[in-house]
């Protein structure tokens, strides 16, 4: 079975640019989580998607945004980036009918210059 | 906010002795505590979890044990090798666990000793 699937694993963004990530869940299933991981912050809820509806969002300003598609594939984009945007952005995907456990993929690394 | 406390910050040990890794969580309607380890460069990878109805689970080296009352969970790794080094991070779902999403600790970069 594959696993989380993230693209691309890196970016450079010039400030004030926008940018699309994507991740692909493992199949089957329907819950795709985002983080923002920085060396200071650690690890930092963005959203989480179910079947294409966001539930759930972090403390971020409205520059992040996010969405999933019907075959539960997700993106996230970030508007008029800032310095302190870059991060390794990971993407989880849960089943949770089965269990809450998340697995993560290996993540985008965005840096804007 | 809902917050979860991870201490130590950094933790090295030698090759053989037990390690623990200690996280306390605010919010009453967590249920999931899942232990996640990252190597440098790599994912997050799920290494244990414990539900709330659990007090400790074991999985050969690894055990984690869990005090709704105290809300605290802990890591407890035994007979540590090289390998075992990484930065490992807590984290308790919100929502009750029926949501993925998770707050995660700000992690414990431990260091084996040879």
């Amino acid at each position: 079975k594959a696993g989380v699937t993230q693209t691309p694993r890196y970016l450079i963004k010039t400030r004030g640019q926008q940018v699309t990530l994507s991740c692909s869940p493992i199949s089957g299933h329907r819950s795709v989580s985002w983080y923002q991981q920085t060396p200071g912050q650690g690890l930092q809820f963005l959203f989480e998607y179910f079947s294409e509806t966001q539930r759930n969002k972090g403390n971020f300003p409205g520059r992040f945004s996010g969405r999933q598609f019907s075959n539960s594939r997700s993106e996230m984009n970030v508007s008029t980036l800032e310095l302190g945007d870059s991060a390794l952005y990971l993407c989880a995907s849960s089943a949770l009918y089965r269990g809450p456990e998340a697995f993560f993929g290996q993540g985008t690394r965005l840096t804007v210059v | 906010g809902e917050n979860v406390e991870q201490h130590p910050s950094t933790l090295s040990v030698q090759e053989g002795d037990s390690a623990v890794i200690k996280c306390t969580y605010s919010d009453s309607a967590s249920n999931y505590f899942p232990w996640y380890k990252q190597e440098l460069g790599k994912r997050p990878q799920l290494i244990i979890d414990i539900r709330s109805n659990v007090g400790e689970k074991k999985d050969q080296r690894i055990a984690v044990t869990l005090n709704k009352t105290a809300k605290h969970f802990s890591l407890h790794i035994t007979e540590t090798q090289p390998e075992d080094s990484a930065v490992y991070f807590c984290a308790a779902s919100m929502g009750g666990g029926s949501q993925g999403n998770l707050i995660f600790g700000k992690g414990t970069k431990l260091s084996v000793k040879p």
